[in-house]
């Protein structure tokens, strides 16, 4: 069974702007990640953020966190025609293992 | 240094065979863990090996079954094939500890015909 679900599924933007992705999940965490996937291949690792902090920035990313409401949200600003990708979040619980989203599927037009 | 190798990267075979992918961690790595992922079901978690035990096992039948040796590398063996089998088979490696992120391999791509 999936613990986070990414909205929206699926995401067109134009290179230069703003691609925003939301996570949500259902029990408690020690961390969330954000993973990216091109087509067929591995998935990346992008970024952590642990259950006590809030917000995190990586390079042109930024992730939030907000444990009330069990969400998250990746922000990938300034987007490129190489942010195209699928995108999931993952959750940590506990010494269980990652348990991954449904992802959003982004494309950058150039 | 060198990333997660998974071999093959593709492969085909016929329903009622049995099929083993092999997975190597990044150095230093102890636990290993496989994902199948089918466009229908996402990414679903097999198990997990740390230090040669299995920690962690998803929700698939018993046909599916794994190892991991003293060199960190895994196998996993999938027998009796079934269509519903064909899937794309990741390979993950980390420290093991809660707060580190996983590095994975570019897959396996299973074709079960």
């Amino acid at each position: 069974s999936q613990q986070g679900e990414e909205d929206p599924q699926a995401l067109s933007i134009q290179e230069g702007e703003n691609a925003t992705m939301n996570c949500s999940y259902k029990t408690s965490i020690n961390n969330l990640q954000w993973y990216r996937q091109n087509s067929g291949r591995g998935l990346v690792h992008l970024i952590l953020i642990r259950s006590n902090e809030r917000e995190k920035h990586s390079g042109r990313l930024r992730v939030t966190l907000d444990t009330s409401k069990k969400s998250s949200s990746l922000l990938i600003t300034a987007s490129r025609a190489a942010d195209t990708a699928s995108y999931f979040c993952a959750t940590a619980t506990g010494r269980r293992a990652l348990t991954f989203g449904s992802g959003t599927r982004l494309q950058v037009q150039p | 240094k060198a990333g997660v190798t998974q071999t093959p990267r593709y492969l085909i075979k016929t329903r009622g065979q049995q099929v083993t992918l092999s997975c190597s961690p990044i150095s230093g790595h102890r636990s290993v863990s496989w994902y199948q992922q089918t466009p229908g079901q996402g990414l679903q978690f097999l198990f997990e090996y740390f230090s040669e035990t299995q920690r962690n096992k998803g929700n698939f039948p018993g046909r599916f079954s794994g190892r991991q040796f003293s060199n960190s590398r895994s196998e996993m063996n999938v027998s009796t094939l079934e269509l519903g089998d064909s899937a794309l088979y990741l390979c993950a490696s980390s420290l093991g500890t809660e707060h580190y992120g996983y590095t994975f391999g570019s897959g396996t791509r299973l074709t079960v015909v």
